[in-house]
């Protein structure tokens, strides 16, 4: 089955500081990948749609400079947290839409997550 | 305005027994609807994926109808184990010449010994 794999697991960092979250499709090709920001016990919020090669788009009320988004590749994206703040802690999730399978019929495969702690 | 509404909130139910969530959507043009299983600190894991065309699909003891006249789901867990303990959300997908997905809230599952 469709593996995507977040590196890193977990993090904790200091206030200021930025955090680079890797989010890997292993198994397929991935035109687009998706960000999102989960606290807890809320679902998911998207954050970012991803799209290989060219600017992502990001959802009302997210700040694009603060989180930076890369997809370099149809199998890597990557989300920067720049300057990060504690009320930036939450899981960060990524999921990725096979490109064999695209449009609204294609499912999404989901990383398992990157919990990030803000000292 | 697009919305997926699910219930209930939460739910404890002892092992063994089975259990049904349900999932209301208002999404317009629907694509399909998907429903996911999220362990705490874990990512979702896809469950059953429904297009228009199809009333029912299973995966195990996993057991997913769709109503798109009525714009009901709902997912049925047949003799629930300890490890379906989780949250289940449901996913609806809209059709708007881009790709667009509407997540619902999420039902958190507790099956007790």
């Amino acid at each position: 089955g469709a593996v995507v794999s977040q590196h890193p697991s977990w993090v904790i960092c200091k206030s200021g500081t930025s955090v680079k979250i890797e989010c890997r499709s292993l198994d397929f090709q991935a035109t687009t990948m998706f960000w999102y920001r989960q606290f807890p016990k809320q679902s998911l919020m998207l954050m970012a749609t991803s799209n290989e090669g060219s600017k992502a788009t990001y959802e009302q009320g997210v700040e694009k400079d603060k989180f930076l988004i890369n997809h370099a590749s149809l199998t890597l994206s990557t989300l920067t947290v720049t300057s990060a703040h504690p009320e930036d802690s939450s899981f960060y999730i990524c999921s990725a839409k096979d490109v064999r399978t695209s449009g609204g019929a294609g499912e999404q495969f989901f990383g398992p997550g990157t919990r990030l702690t803000v000292l | 305005k697009n919305q997926v509404e699910q219930s209930p909130q939460s739910l404890i139910i002892l092992e063994g027994k089975n259990c049904t969530l349900q999932c209301n959507y208002t999404v317009s043009p629907f694509s399909n609807l998907r429903w996911y299983k999220q362990d705490t600190g874990r990512g979702p894991v896809s469950l059953t994926i429904m297009t228009f065309s199809e009333n029912t699909k299973s995966n195990g003891r996993y057991t997913a109808t769709l109503d798109a006249d009525t714009k009901q789901s709902s997912l049925h867990i047949t003799a629930s184990q300890l490890s379906d303990s989780a949250s289940y959300i449901c996913v609806v997908s809209v059709s708007t010449g881009g790709f667009k997905t509407i997540f619902g809230a999420g039902t958190r599952l507790f099956v007790k010994a």
